[in-house]
């Protein structure tokens, strides 16, 4: 059974940037082709898509964010990663980390990031 | 503003069919698959429908996709109180070049 787990800070100051990891067990992220992604929500609000890599590198963000978001992988530890930089209060929001294919079958549980003075 | 676009509320009672709708575009429902989710609330989403139509093994019968167009809809029979959740639709958008959701319906049953 593949899961994820999110990893790194839950509170930040604004202008800071934001670096989460997500580490996969069950499935190799180099061994399949599927993308590996990240989904936020903020609190009370729906979905929203952050953005995806596969382990060769290519990636795909959401237009809104792409200025501030990079994602990385690291195919030595099996896990990757998110980095959002100028951070402020509405990117106070739950992280999700997922196995992207066209429909997204597994989750992380989620990780809590507030940004706050 | 979500670029799919769902009713934030629909509800039943124990028992009934309810349906949720999810209205896009030619460049994400129009052209490619759509895929809806259920969330508990303090959970992370569940997939309860791919491919348009097709349920992920454990999800039960009674629960069904369809898509015409620029739309999909949920449709759940008999409800149960266990399905009181947000459900939320999504879909790859080709202009965007990535994945847009809907802004999630809340399901309560009455």
């Amino acid at each position: 059974q593949v899961q994820l787990q999110e990893s790194g800070p839950g509170l930040l100051k604004p202008s800071e940037t934001l670096s989460l990891t997500c580490t996969v067990s069950g499935d190799s992220i180099s061994g399949t082709n599927y993308y590996w992604g990240w989904i936020r929500q903020t609190p009370g609000k729906g979905l929203e898509w952050i953005g995806i890599i596969h382990y060769s590198g290519s990636t795909y963000y959401n237009p809104s964010l792409k200025s501030r978001v990079t994602i990385s992988v690291d195919t030595s530890m099996n896990h990757f990663s998110l980095k959002v930089n100028s951070l402020t209060a509405s990117d106070t929001a739950m992280y999700y980390c997922a196995r992207h294919d066209l429909e997204i079958r597994f989750w992380g549980q989620g990780t809590l990031v507030t940004v706050s003075s | 503003q979500s670029v799919l676009t769902q009713p934030p509320s629909a509800s039943g009672p124990p028992g009934q069919r309810v349906t949720i709708s999810c209205s896009g575009s030619r460049s994400n429902i129009g052209t490619n698959t759509v895929h809806w989710y259920q969330q508990v609330p303090g959970t992370a989403p569940k997939l309860l429908i791919f491919s348009n139509i097709k349920r992920p093994s454990g999800v039960p019968d009674r629960i069904s996709g369809s898509k015409s167009d620029t739309s999909a809809s949920l449709a759940i029979s008999g409800l149960q109180s266990e399905d009181e959740a947000d459900y939320y639709c999504a879909a790859w958008d080709d202009s965007l070049n990535g994945l847009v959701f809907g802004g999630g319906t809340k399901l309560t049953v009455l």
